[in-house]
């Protein structure tokens, strides 16, 4: 069976500090990888797109990896802000079906002052 | 820009009514999805429209319907709502199945 699974649960850190959010997957055929942020109350918004030849990309202070050897991708926040506090969830999409998306149940990042 | 909107924000019904949840985007995108968000769920799609004139079933078709209007609107209907209905329901859309997609703020509904 597909599925996206994310780890940790939820996570509690100091503003300023670094964090890894791990995404591990077992969709197959995979055509894409996305990391999107969910602010409370709010749709989630896309941080990134990544496919099988990309192992790593960047928007602003999140970097995204994609390991498509081992189905696993991480999103590093570098030097978080309060306005990081939301929901980050990994997507994956299948390549048999481009408008299938398997989603994950999300990492839910508390930061604090 | 508006992106993608969503009417209501929030409802409430009663077991067995039944209520359209209005989609629409002004990005000129040719597919336009039906998700559902329930606690400690990922997403969830109900359906998707590929294109104008075209609709599909997602993963938890059961108990709605849609409707694309135009290249610009997707509606959901609840025909007779059930408890097991209450959830967050967000519309998205894209240029297509492997671009990136955009979601409107999503409509809470309970079913009471």
């Amino acid at each position: 069976k597909n599925q996206v699974e994310q780890s940790p649960q939820s996570l509690i850190i100091l503003e300023g500090k670094n964090c890894t959010l791990q995404c591990n997957y077992t969709v197959s055929p995979f055509s894409n990888l996305r990391w999107y942020k969910q602010d409370t109350g709010r749709g989630p918004v896309s941080l990134t797109i990544m496919t099988f030849s990309e192992n790593t990309k960047s928007n602003g202070r999140y970097t995204a990896t994609l390991d498509a050897d081992t189905k696993q991708s991480s999103l590093h926040i570098t030097a978080s802000q309060l306005s990081d506090s939301a929901s980050y969830i990994c997507v994956v999409s299948e390549a048999d079906s481009s408008y299938k998306l398997i989603f994950g149940s999300g990492t839910r990042l508390l930061v604090r002052p | 820009n508006a992106g993608v909107t969503q009417t209501p924000k929030f409802q409430v019904l009663k077991t067995g009514q039944s209520m359209t949840l209005q989609c629409a985007q002004d990005m000129n995108h040719n597919s336009m999805y039906w998700y559902r968000q329930d606690p400690g769920m990922g997403l969830r799609l109900i359906y998707y429209s590929a294109s104008e004139g075209t609709t599909d079933k997602g993963e938890v078709p059961n108990g709605y319907n849609v409707s694309r209007l135009n290249k610009r609107e997707f509606s959901l209907r609840l025909e007779s709502a059930a408890p097991s209905q209450t959830s967050v329901y967000f519309c998205a859309s894209s240029w297509g199945g492997r671009t990136e997609a955009f979601f409107g703020q999503g409509t809470r509904l309970t079913v009471v």
